[in-house]
């Protein structure tokens, strides 16, 4: 059974940081790993996906990074500004369940200016 | 140019009542999902149609049914509503294939049953 943990579940960071968050999950065997953001209030954006054969995924200040063998991910933020403040979610697409996606419970990140 | 599009954005309504929800998406793609986030933010998913046709049934009240009438369309009808139902509930879509493409999710449907 495939089951994503994300942590911390909460992260305050002065305006300007580069953070890291971490998503780790249990079933190794996944076609991709895709990281979103929530805002308050609204839906999920999609941020980045990372295909199970890549190792990195960049967009802007964004870097996620995939390692399959230890069931880890990790989503970089360069240089944070107030408006990355939101839950960021990771999620993987069950296997052989039609795309199922498996939720981690969020970070939420406040960046404070 | 909204991708995936979700009516109500909110839902009051009282207990007992029958509502639905409806969903489309303008992005070509053949699989939808129905998502559930409770009050702990805690995301599941309920349903998915791949071509209009049910490939994913969770461990979900038959209160709860969906219907797709085409491969742009997946509603959410749900009878007898309980306290418990109350959640924001999500509609998504990708292209299916072996490697299960991004999902693009709507901007959800706040449910609250009083």
């Amino acid at each position: 059974k495939q089951e994503v943990t994300q942590i911390p579940a909460a992260l305050s960071v002065p305006e300007g940081e580069n953070l890291v968050l971490n998503c780790s999950f249990t079933d190794s065997a996944i076609y991709n790993l895709q990281w979103f953001r929530q805002d308050p209030g609204k839906g999920l954006t999609s941020l980045l996906l990372i295909q199970s054969s890549q190792r990195e995924q960049t967009s802007g200040r964004l870097n996620a990074s995939l390692d399959k063998s230890s069931g880890r991910s990790t989503l970089y933020i360069a240089a944070s500004q107030p408006g990355d403040s939101a839950t960021y979610l990771c999620a993987v697409p069950f296997y052989n369940q039609g795309g199922k996606l498996i939720f981690g419970q969020g970070t939420e990140l406040s960046v404070k200016p | 140019d909204t991708a995936v599009s979700q009516t109500p954005k909110y839902l009051v309504t009282q207990m007992g009542n029958d509502k639905s929800i409806k969903c489309e998406q303008n992005l070509g793609h053949d699989t939808m999902y129905w998502y559930k986030q409770d009050s702990k933010k805690f995301l599941k998913i309920m349903f998915s149609y791949n071509n209009k046709e049910l490939i994913i049934n969770e461990t979900v009240p038959n209160r709860f049914s969906p219907k797709s009438p085409d491969k742009a369309h997946l509603n959410l009808h749900i009878n007898s509503l309980e306290l418990g139902d109350s959640a924001v509930y999500f509609c998504a879509s990708s292209q299916s294939g072996l490697r299960y493409n991004e999902q693009f999710f709507g901007p959800g449907t706040r449910l609250t049953v009083l």
